[in-house]
């Protein structure tokens, strides 16, 4: 079975800085793609980015991007010039690839982030 | 194009009861997967619909259920309500299992309280 770790319970930021979520996961599959979501207090999961695992290219979307290095299990979110909408609680996720697995998610424990103006 | 929308959006059950909680997809989402999540053991799979079949079922008891009907929506349903079922439930939708790169969209999900 595979799991997700987010080590990081808590992390903050000065508005503006750059901030590294960490993420490790644990599977004995080849191909899977891996996401980050952000949970605001409206309790939505919201996509902020996602990594297909045969893609050596780290995924970027404007101010947020990820480092996945393969070999050693890790994918880690880094969010440039923070600002104060992206507080919330971010949930790192793996999703296998094969059919049957393609719909479930296996979410870390989440890092809650708190930006500090 | 509206969202996933769940309801109700809040809910309060004694001990014993049974509840159902829904949950309509975005428009043209054939698949719907259900998660629950608590501060104690975070997200967890439930189970996914896709074309009315559950085609896949995480490890909870027999006393979670769901189906889904023609149009796509979906309903989850909870016998015999214990304490530790109070949790968010969130609903997410999807193109289809087969379409792997499409992403699963969550909606605001059912604050269940048991007491």
């Amino acid at each position: 079975a595979q799991t997700v770790t987010q080590s990081q319970p808590e992390m903050s930021v000065q508005e503006a800085e750059t901030v590294t979520l960490s993420c490790t996961y644990d599977t004995s599959e080849s191909d899977y793609y891996l996401f980050w979501y952000k949970q605001p207090p409206s309790r939505q999961m919201i996509l902020v980015i996602r990594q297909e695992a045969y893609k050596q290219q780290n995924a970027t979307e404007n101010r947020f991007s990820v480092n996945f290095q393969k070999a050693a299990k890790s994918f880690s979110l880094k969010i440039s010039d923070s600002q104060l909408g992206d507080a919330a609680m971010y949930f790192c996720a793996y999703r296998s690839a094969t059919y049957q697995g393609a719909q479930k998610l296996v979410f870390g424990q989440g890092t809650r982030l708190t930006i500090n103006p | 194009k509206a969202g996933v929308t769940q309801t109700p959006r809040y809910l309060i059950k004694t001990r014993g009861q049974q509840v159902t909680l829904s949950c309509s997809p975005i428009s043209g989402h054939r698949s719907v997967s259900w998660y629950q999540q608590t501060p104690g053991q975070g997200l967890q799979f439930l189970f996914e619909y896709f074309s009315e079949t559950q085609r896949n079922k995480g490890n909870f008891p027999g006393r979670f259920s769901g189906r889904q009907f023609s149009n796509s929506r979906s309903e989850m349903n909870v016998s015999t309500l214990e304490l530790g079922d109070s949790a968010l439930y969130l609903c997410a939708s999807s193109l289809a299992p087969a379409v792997y790169n499409s992403p699963l969209h969550f909606g605001n999900g059912t604050r269940l309280t048991v007491t």
